[in-house]
């Protein structure tokens, strides 16, 4: 157990709808990063974020948003959802200073836009 | 852009030791990861390695880097049923902390 977790486990929802997943980091942990894992484009980068603010951005489309709250925990908002979206997602969280570069994966949430 | 490449698939028996290759293009990488999945659950972190070192053992785990080559494998040794995975090669560049992973590689343990 990494000590992420991320809620639901599963998602199943009719394209053009809207869905939020749900991140909560490692206790101490400031920075939160998401994960898209599908079949044709592998893992790839969307976002990061460090105590309360973007840090980073990769492909990240813009019908996709996201933020972090006060209490560290992230939101991922996926809209306008497409069959293509249909993927796992993961959140990593990784502390401050000294130990940043271990980056601690959650268990995901797979998403199924029917 | 960074790119990472790895082999697709590995078979070993069991006792035997695993050896998976990578090799990346970015060369200001700064850390270089192996992560394992195994079936329906999330990425484990197994080790890293720091760009300036050439080995790094941790039980059973050998990581090997060749900066020049920019080349990285990951050995298994005593291979158990249990390795059967399958593991990610990642490396994060020296200007941000995004990791850039590979497509995987699916070890398949045979008795």
């Amino acid at each position: 157990d990494s000590g992420v977790t991320q809620t639901p486990k599963h998602l199943i929802t009719a394209t053009g709808q809207r869905v939020t997943l749900r991140c909560s980091p490692r206790s101490g942990d400031l920075s939160v990063y998401w994960y898209q894992q599908s079949l044709d484009q592998g893992l790839q980068f969307l976002i990061q974020y460090y105590n309360g603010e973007e840090r980073a951005k990769g492909n990240i489309l813009e019908r996709f948003s996201a933020q972090q709250f006060p209490d560290l925990h992230s939101e991922l908002n996926l809209s306008s959802l497409e069959l293509g979206d249909s993927a796992l997602y993961f959140c990593a969280s990784s502390a401050t200073s000294e130990r940043s570069y271990e980056q601690y994966f959650g268990p995901g949430t797979r998403l199924t836009v029917t | 852009g960074e790119d990472v490449e790895q082999s697709l698939f590995l078979s070993v028996r069991e006792g035997d030791s695993s050896v998976i290759n990578c090799t990346y293009t970015d060369s200001s990488s700064t850390y270089l990861y192996w992560y394992k999945q195994e079936p329906g659950a999330g990425l484990q972190l197994l080790t890293y390695i720091f760009s300036n070192m050439d080995m790094k053992q941790d039980q059973r785990l050998t990581v090997l880097l060749n900066k020049k080559d920019k080349h990285l494998s990951l050995r298994i040794a005593d291979t158990q049923t249990g390795d059967s995975a399958i593991y990610f090669c990642a490396e994060r560049g020296s200007n941000d902390y995004k990791l850039s992973f590979g497509a995987g590689t699916t070890v398949t343990v045979r008795a």
